[in-house]
Formats: structure tokens, sequence, C-alpha cells
């Protein structure tokens, strides 16, 4: 048990369509970011959000956007989903000293 | 391009003998560099982690030994177990624990009893 819980745990969806996907942090954590992981490959950076404002953003494009909320939760919303959206999409969240603790993540299949 | 180079992909070690992984990085502003154990179907969690002004952290038997002249570090585990058996990230941060993780492709370990 991590306390960053992400829902759904898995995810199949159609090339074109919208997806989001939830993550719910530890009371306290203000900090949250997502990864995306293709299979075999480490975790990329997408952005991070703090006291819900975007606080960096990696190389992915603008229909990877994001939102946090006043009770540590969270969202990654992906517009025109692709073949190469299909990955394992992790939440990190932190207090404002702490380090990441990262959820089981959600898999996101496009077909 | 990759800013963080990790070797080697895959690595076989009989239980009880010493697992050592590899880190290289460019970017001299890094300034926090966290190894990460990952199960099948979990997130990646975080096992140890170094700043550069020190060469070398001990927590248990996972050892991290950071050279900042060669840009490198590594992770050693001592009397490698079966449990042990998961994929390694290293990864690296320029704004400490709070930046955002630059992760290396991970090492598969497979430790054989």
């Amino acid at each position: 048990e991590t306390g960053v819980t992400q829902s759904p745990t898995h995810l199949i969806k159609t090339r074109g369509q919208q997806v989001t996907l939830r993550c719910s942090s530890q009371s306290g954590h203000n900090t949250v970011s997502w990864y995306q992981q293709a299979l075999g490959q480490g975790p990329q950076f997408i952005f991070q959000y703090y006291r819900e404002e975007e606080n960096g953003r990696g190389n992915f494009p603008p229909r990877f956007s994001g939102l946090q909320f006043p009770n540590y939760s969270s969202e990654l919303n992906v517009n025109a989903l692709e073949l190469d959206d299909s990955a394992l999409y992790l939440c990190a969240s932190s207090t404002g000293q702490g380090r990441n603790t990262f959820g089981s993540g959600t898999r996101l299949t496009v077909v | 391009q990759q800013q963080v180079k990790q070797s080697p992909q895959s690595l076989i070690v009989q239980k009880g003998g010493i697992s050592i992984i590899n880190c290289a990085y460019e970017n001299t502003a890094f300034d926090y560099f966290p190894w990460y154990q990952q199960f099948p179907g979990k997130g990646p969690a975080l096992l140890i982690a170094i700043r550069p002004d020190v060469s070398e952290k001990k927590e248990g038997r996972f050892t991290i030994s950071f050279n900042k002249s060669a840009k490198q570090f590594s992770l050693h585990i001592m009397d490698s177990q079966p449990g042990d058996s998961a994929t390694y990230f290293c990864a690296a941060t320029e704004g400490g624990s709070q930046g955002n993780l630059i992760f290396g492709k991970g090492t598969k370990l497979s430790v054989k009893p």
C-alpha cells in the first residue's frame, strides 16, 4: 500500500478516442507528477502539478493535459489517442520536502 | 537524446552474489540520483538515493557509489536474494528530490536460487 491510488488499473480504448486517468494522493501531498512507461522502457516525465498549477512539462504534445484538485486528487487526460500512447501511466506524489511515491499505474491499450 | 544511460539491460546473478548496475549522465546540473525497484504490475519504489556531494551511501544490502568527475553512479546489491529479482531504474533530477525524474532504461535482474 503506497498511499497513491490510480484508477482504472487497465483500460482499452480505440484510436482517436479520449481518455481520463485518475490518481488519488495522500493528504498533504501537494505535488503530483505523471509519467508514461512504454513496455520495456523507463518512465518518461509528462508533467507536474503543484498546488493545482502546472509546474513543468516534458516532451509531450498538448493533447496530454492534466488537472490537480484541492483534495489531492489529479487527472491525466489524453485526447485523440494514438496507438503509440499504449503504455503504463504512473502517478507520483510528494510533499514539499518528501520523495516521490508512485502508484501502481494504469495500463492503457489503444487499439 | 538519452540523458541517463543504464547498463546492463539484463543481469543474472546467483543467490548470495553481488549485483552491480551502472549509470552514466551528461547533465552536470543533476543534483539528486535515486534508484528505483519495480516489480511486474507495480509502480517504481524508491530504493536508495544519493546527492553529488557524497561518494557512497549504504542502506542495508544496497550501496550507491558515485563518481562525480566521471559522471557515473552505480548500485551494488550485496548477498543478492531471489526476492531481489525485479527491474531496477537509475534516475536523476535537477530539482533535488522534488525534481522531474529522468530515468534510465532499466535493468532486469534475475537472482537464481
